[in-house]
């Protein structure tokens, strides 16, 4: 089954304790992205990946870093996370073309105290 | 700059009426348009999208949209909504005459199909 997979689920963590949310798509997709997704804001880009080894900085990248090593892997990592950043966040991944729809994963839902 | 306003946080209906959900947007040049839906602890997942052509999209479980051009809007529509339908919907635009753009989404709007 094609998926994007996101893991955990859920993630409740201390301020400052380094933290890592994996995410894997079986889609060979090129593009990859990270959102947040907060009441009232709807989705904000954090980071994306065009491809191996080139990311991007999207609209609230502060605070998190990622990783695109494999065209398969596009970890987020919070290496001192804070309680603002506590959110649901989301990968996603599509084909090259931008008129191609993004395919989700289920979710992380982080809580930071 | 691109925008997305969906300016209903929520919408009511019976089950059986007609349904809409508003969007409208704002881009420099020509949009890639797209609805998505979001059931609880759930994802994401892709319904629709307007990318030239005809200004009717058909699109997954009975849904349909409309791209006005002049109106910058792309309402999402189904004739008879079921109780199912309740969720999270999303609208989402890509100006597509800018390579490299974000998708930009939507506040959302919360769909409410009563039985």
């Amino acid at each position: 089954e094609a998926q994007v997979t996101q893991n955990p689920r859920y993630l409740i963590t201390v301020t400052g304790k380094k933290l890592t949310v994996t995410c894997s798509q079986n889609m060979n997709h090129e593009y990859m992205s990270w959102y947040r997704q907060d009441p009232g804001l709807g989705l904000r880009q954090i980071y994306y990946s065009m491809n191996v080894e080139a990311t991007d900085k999207g609209d609230v990248p502060e605070g998190y870093k990622v990783s695109r090593k494999e065209k398969r892997n596009f970890p987020l990592i919070l290496e001192s996370p804070s309680p603002n950043q506590t959110s649901l966040y989301f990968c996603a991944s599509r084909m090259t073309e931008y008129n191609s729809p993004l395919h989700f994963g289920n979710g992380t839902r982080l809580t930071v105290t | 700059a691109q925008s997305v306003a969906q300016p209903e946080d929520q919408v009511n209906v019976a089950e059986g009426n007609p349904l809409t959900v508003k969007c409208t947007y704002s881009v420099s040049g020509n949009p890639y348009l797209f609805w998505y839906v979001q059931y609880p602890n759930r994802g994401l997942q892709f319904l629709l999208k307007y990318i030239t052509g005809d200004n009717l999209v058909k699109g997954s479980y009975g849904f349909e949209a409309e791209f006005n051009k002049s109106q910058t809007s792309f309402h999402l529509k189904k004739p008879s909504a079921l109780v199912s339908d309740s969720a999270l919907y999303f609208c989402a635009v890509r100006d597509r005459s800018q390579a490299g753009t974000a998708l930009i989404f939507g506040k959302g709007t919360t769909l409410s199909v009563s039985s």
